[in-house]
C-alpha cells in the first residue's frame, strides 16, 4: 500500500522567513495530495491541495510544488508569521473518494 | 468548505462501558467515512473506512468487536468503543470524502478519557 513520509518532523523559523515541509510518497497511482493544518486539541484543517496533473498551485503565503517522477510534493509557507505555527500534515489518495494515507506531521514554530 | 460535525467533544466514562460516537456530514452527502485515532503529537491513524449501507474496512490491527462502525446513511456514521479501557483513552476524528478527487474533511474530534 502507500506509505508518505514527511520531513522534518520539527521546524522553527523566524516571522518572515519560509518553511518549507517535504513528503515523499510511494505508490505512483497516487493523483491526489492535501496539506492539513491541526492547531492543538483542533480539527485538522485542508489548507491546499494539489492534483497529479499539476506540477504547482498557490494560494497567496502557501504553495504546493509536485514532482511526479521523483514521487515528491513540498509545502511553502512564505512570509510566515506567528499564527502558522501548528502541526503540518501531507497526504495521499490514490483513487478518488478512497482513503488518505498521511504522513508523520511536522511541527511547526514560528518565533517573532 | 463541506462542515463535518462529530458528538460528543469531550467524553469520559468508566472502564468497561460503551461509548457512541457520532459523524455527520452537514451540507453534503459524505460516500465515504473514515475513523482516525491519533495520539498526543502524533499522525492521523487510519481505523477503518466506511461506506453507506455495506460493512466497515478495518485496517490491520484494529478490533472490529471493540471498535463498531455503522453508516446508516449519507450523512451519519457512528464508531462505538465497546467495553472501553483506559487504554483506548484517546483523540478520536472522523472524516468525510464526496465522489471525486476532493479533499477529507474533519469533525471536530472527540476526546475520549476512559477511567
Amino acid at each position: 500500500g502507500e506509505n508518505v513520509e514527511q520531513h522534518p518532523s520539527t521546524l522553527s523559523v523566524q516571522e518572515g522567513d519560509s518553511a518549507v515541509i517535504k513528503c515523499t510518497y510511494s505508490d505512483s497511482a497516487s493523483n491526489y495530495f492535501p496539506w492539513y493544518k491541526q492547531e492543538l486539541g483542533k480539527r485538522p484543517q485542508l489548507i491546499i491541495d494539489i492534483r497529479s496533473n499539476v506540477g504547482e498551485k498557490k494560494d497567496q503565503r502557501i504553495a504546493v510544488t509536485l514532482n511526479k517522477t521523483a514521487k515528491h510534493f513540498s509545502l511553502h509557507i512564505t512570509e510566515t508569521q506567528p499564527e502558522d505555527s501548528a502541526v503540518y500534515f501531507c497526504a495521499a489518495s490514490i483513487l478518488s473518494g478512497n482513503k488518505l494515507v498521511f504522513g508523520a506531521g511536522t511541527i511547526l514554530r514560528v518565533k517573532s | 468548505g463541506a462542515v463535518v460535525s462529530q458528538h460528543p467533544s469531550r467524553v469520559i466514562c468508566k472502564s468497561g462501558t460503551s461509548v457512541k460516537i457520532e459523524c455527520r456530514s452537514l451540507d453534503f452527502q459524505a460516500t465515504t467515512m473514515f475513523w482516525y485515532r491519533q495520539f498526543p503529537k502524533k499522525s492521523l491513524m487510519l481505523m477503518a473506512t466506511s461506506n453507506e449501507g455495506s460493512k466497515a474496512t478495518y485496517e490491520q490491527g484494529v478490533e472490529k468487536d471493540k471498535f463498531l462502525i455503522n453508516h446508516a446513511s449519507l450523512t451519519l456514521s457512528t464508531l462505538t468503543v465497546t467495553s472501553a479501557h483506559p487504554e483506548d483513552s484517546s483523540f478520536y476524528i472522523c472524516s468525510a470524502r464526496t465522489a471525486g478527487p476532493t479533499g477529507a474533511f474533519f469533525g471536530q474530534g472527540t476526546r475520549l478519557t476512559v477511567v
